[in-house]
């Protein structure tokens, strides 16, 4: 069955430090991707998604990712976080088999010092 | 506002007891899900709707039931059979994942057994 790892649990930075979470899944194939983040007090959100086309995709505030396909990742990027951005950050991809079906990552705790 | 309701916002659960979690949402959405959190395990499906009068387990479904009455009402039974309720439950719905649609996330309800 289709997993999702995010090998970083948890993530302290100081504020213009650059971000890179990782997240890899383990089946091929046709997938479509995501990055949620959940604010404390706050909804799951979408920060951006991937489903064909440029492997580099830009979400809200500042963040992108890269799908690289022979790595099986997708890792969150942001070149200067803020402490807005403190948050938990889930990487999500669809199932291989029914693309309903969304599976989890188990999520990086970011941390943003002043 | 169009959105996801899930009520209540907290519940308590005595040994043996089931107990019913609310999810409505008027967002006209034909899929719904409902996923558990827990501490360092990420998002977990528990059973996910894709049309009414239909449903399909997810990956932790033992100890749940769920039906889909009513398009817009997905509500969770957390069973006697479910030994370790305590958890963060959300629930969730979108048009399609497999059309890259995101889910919209209702607010959670925080599940304690006495």
């Amino acid at each position: 069955a289709q997993s999702v790892s995010q090998h970083n649990h948890h993530v302290i930075l100081s504020e213009a430090a650059s971000l890179e979470l990782g997240c890899n899944y383990s089946y091929g194939g046709t997938v479509n991707l995501f990055w949620y983040v959940q604010y404390p007090g706050q909804h799951l959100q979408l920060l951006l998604k991937y489903f064909s086309g440029d492997p580099l995709v830009k979400g809200i505030k500042g963040f992108e990712a890269e799908f690289i396909k022979s790595k099986f990742s997708f890792n969150l990027r942001k070149p200067s976080v803020q402490w807005s951005d403190t948050a938990e950050y889930f990487c999500a991809v669809t199932d291989l088999y029914n693309t309903d079906k969304l599976i989890f990552g188990t999520g990086t705790r970011l941390q943003v010092f002043p | 506002d169009g959105g996801i309701t899930q009520s209540p916002k907290y519940l308590f659960r005595k040994e043996g007891q089931n107990v019913t979690l609310s999810c409505e949402q008027n967002l006209n959405h034909d899929a719904m899900y409902w996923y558990r959190q827990d501490p360092g395990q990420g998002l977990r499906l528990i059973y996910y709707s894709q049309i009414v009068n239909d449903f399909q387990k997810g990956d932790i479904a033992e100890g749940y039931s769920v039906s889909r009455e009513k398009k817009e009402s997905f509500p969770l039974t957390v069973t006697s059979a479910q030994k370790n309720p305590t958890a963060f439950y959300l629930c969730a719905s979108t048009d399609r994942i497999a059309t890259n649609e995101k889910l919209f996330f209702g607010s959670g309800t925080q599940l304690s057994v006495l």
